[in-house]
């Protein structure tokens, strides 16, 4: 249980496009998802978190405007990264959290494969 | 400030046992994660304790001390495939996760 996919898997384009990161829960409701951001060697960086029903709330320093979230249903959320520029070059991960469900551990988040992203 | 605190880096030999240690101080206690990353990937969950006492999973253990704001994950019968980063993480009582920064393991043969 807890699946989670993410698409796609990397994506290399030009500075000043978009890009558009799909997450989804495969075998469970999410009722909390979670974004986050790993340059090479570091750590994970939480950059948002959206709960059902409601807006992200974004980690300070990442500017909401620039990294838009849309919760869409309780298995889809997705990250579009708004005019990326190469700074932007990063490991994207999506992480879910569900509840009330035998397939999943309470508070406990499960990551998406992540998403390579190239900007040139 | 919250804090969680693991080794940079860790080396053991293949077949041999390894602790992995991580300390925290955090506003508040709901419980301590442990994942596992290998290069390149994203994290995967390898255990969660709330109370205190070891968890064993086959070849991997979990510890917590409350008390002490102390846990470890032990790996037993260490194969070339557990190499990877280890990832301690605290829920605090906001139930916000606060995440350590990682002890790299690497085995050697």
């Amino acid at each position: 249980g807890a699946v989670v996919s993410q698409h796609p898997s990397w994506v290399i384009c030009k500075s000043g496009t978009s890009v558009k990161i799909e997450c989804r829960s495969l075998d469970f409701q999410a009722t909390t998802m979670f974004w986050y951001r790993q340059f090479p060697k570091q750590s994970l960086m939480l950059m948002a978190t959206s709960n059902e029903g409601s807006k992200a709330t974004y980690e300070q320093g990442v500017e909401k405007d620039k990294f838009l979230i849309n919760h869409a249903s309780l298995t889809l959320s997705t990250l579009t990264v708004t005019s990326a520029h190469p700074e932007d070059s990063s490991f994207y991960i999506c992480s879910l959290k569900g509840e009330d469900n035998p397939r999943v551990l309470q508070e406990t988040q499960y990551f998406g494969p992540g998403t390579r992203l190239l900007v040139l | 400030g919250q804090n969680i605190d693991q080794p940079t880096e860790m080396t053991a030999t293949e077949g041999a046992i390894v602790q992995i240690n991580c300390t925290y101080q955090t506003s508040g206690f709901n419980g301590l994660f442990w994942y596992q990353q290998h290069a390149g990937e994203a994290p995967t969950f390898l255990s969660y304790n709330v109370l205190d006492g070891l968890e064993e999973k086959g070849r991997f253990s979990s510890f917590l001390s409350r008390s002490k704001g102390y846990s470890y994950l032990l790996l037993k019968e260490l194969q070339m495939k557990d190499s990877a980063s280890y990832l301690c993480a605290v829920l605090d009582s906001n139930y916000q996760l606060i995440w350590g920064a990682g002890t790299k393991l690497i085995i050697k043969p």
